[in-house]
């Protein structure tokens, strides 16, 4: 266990359904990320929070809309996705945003769009 | 795009040591070098990470060469459990602070 916890850990959604992604880190950790991992291919970052200010988005459809209410929980909000928006959808945490901070992974949440 | 070069894929003999090359010649002074893992389906795991001096946690060792345009990660007595996708990452310093960029990667795969 590394402090992240996803959830829910699987989900299928129509290209019609609204859906959020959760996560949470018990780290306290002022840094939050939203990483997409498409099959065969390496792991693209999408949003970064940094004391629950997003701080980076790095040209994401507006589909994906991220939330940060506190400094230990992060959404992601899914709408109107395309099949090609499959994926696995990992959250990290890491103490700060400086250049060496460790940022720890959850176990991601494997999302099919049909 | 990712800053290391890896091999693909490499095997491994359970209980015996396992060596992960990684190449990272434009490396700049003040980049760390870190080292995750990424078993089936799962979140990457943090390993270790070093500067310049070997480093060794209660996982593996980091050897980084002296010119540091090159590392090698050494899982000392690997098991099953050791089988996944390692990346090596050379921290972005400056611009996007705190990203990791991930490249493909070696697959290890630790054989009984």
């Amino acid at each position: 266990e590394t402090g992240v916890t996803q959830t829910p850990r699987h989900l299928v959604m129509g290209m019609t359904n609204k859906k959020s992604l959760k996560c949470e880190q018990h780290l306290g950790h002022n840094a939050m990320y939203w990483y997409k991992q498409s099959a065969k291919k390496p792991l693209e970052l999408m949003f970064v929070y940094s004391l629950e200010e997003r701080v980076e988005n790095n040209s994401v459809p507006s589909r994906f809309s991220p939330e940060c209410p506190n400094s230990s929980h992060l959404f992601l909000h899914l709408h109107t996705l395309q099949p090609e928006d499959s994926a696995l959808y990992l959250c990290a945490s890491s103490q700060d945003r400086a250049d060496t901070d460790t940022q720890y992974f959850g176990p991601g949440t494997r999302l099919t769009v049909l | 795009d990712a800053k290391t070069t890896q091999p693909p894929s490499m095997d491994c003999a359970e209980g015996r040591a396992a060596n992960l090359p990684c190449n990272h010649s434009t490396i700049s002074g003040n980049e760390y070098v870190y080292w995750y893992r990424q078993i089936h389906s799962q979140g990457p795991q943090y390993i270790i990470h070093g500067l310049k001096n070997n480093e060794t946690n209660e996982m593996a060792s980091l050897i980084i060469t002296e010119d540091r345009k090159s590392s090698t990660l050494i899982l000392p007595h690997a098991t099953l459990r050791d089988t996944a996708v390692y990346y090596c990452i050379v921290r972005v310093y400056g611009g996007s602070q705190g990203n990791l960029i991930f490249g493909k990667g070696t697959k290890l795969s630790v054989k009984p």
